[in-house]
């Protein structure tokens, strides 16, 4: 079965520090990999996907086959930062029905 | 351009009652997604729907949940005889078609009292 483990449920650090969202997924396939991010009173919204290989707000995410992981990063955490974090997967056949985890709540202090 | 709309916002109903939540996807959208965020089983989804072809329902937890989408645009989702564990944030989410990147709605808030 797929699955998707975000391992931390909450998360804080300092403006300026590094970050770095945990997730690990359970799948047999080739999947594809998501992060999708809500901040405060706003839609969920794709923050990157894997193919993509793109850099947005300052993340990355690389996938690793042999982890089975695909955990977010960014060198220096901004206060705009502080959002609710999803990793998620699909596995691309014919439809893209995202299996999520449970999510990261992220808080950046001034 | 406008995004994924859902009606309503929020639903209290009583168990026992039946409800339908709608989305309007971005027009042109050819796929259409439903998922429930509840705080036991967190992100979940529920059906999906792409162009004229049959819905794929594997992910309704019981013959209780039903969808429709009409002329390949608006999609209603029913509850039937709804229970507490069906409360939830209901999300609707559209993309050009299944490669292309999912854009979520608001969401429909329902409790079950």
């Amino acid at each position: 079965a797929q699955r998707v483990t975000q391992p931390e449920k909450l998360l804080s650090v300092f403006k300026g520090a590094p970050v770095e969202l945990k997730c690990n997924y359970s799948y047999s396939g080739s999947p594809e990999l998501f992060w999708y991010v809500q901040y405060s009173r706003q839609r969920l919204q794709l923050l990157l996907r894997h193919i993509s290989r793109e850099s947005i707000k300052g993340f990355t995410a690389d996938l690793n086959k042999g982890e089975t992981s695909f955990h977010l990063k960014k060198p220096f955490a901004q206060e705009e930062d502080s959002a609710m974090y999803y990793c998620a997967l699909s596995d691309h056949q014919g439809a893209q029905k995202l299996v999520f985890g449970q999510g990261t709540r992220l808080t950046i202090n001034p | 351009g406008a995004g994924v709309s859902q009606s309503p916002s929020n639903k209290v109903t009583e168990k026992g009652k039946d409800v339908e939540l709608r989305c309007d996807p971005i027009s042109g959208h050819t796929a259409l997604y439903w998922y429930r965020q509840s705080l036991g089983q967190g992100l979940e989804f529920l059906i999906y729907f792409q162009g004229n072809s049959a819905p794929d329902k594997s992910g309704l937890p019981s013959d209780r949940f039903s969808a429709e989408r009409t002329g390949g645009s608006v999609s209603t989702l029913t509850i039937q005889r709804t229970q507490q564990e069906d409360s939830a944030v209901y999300l609707c989410a559209s993309s050009l078609n299944w490669v292309y990147e999912q854009y979520f709605g608001p969401g429909t808030r329902l409790t079950v009292t």
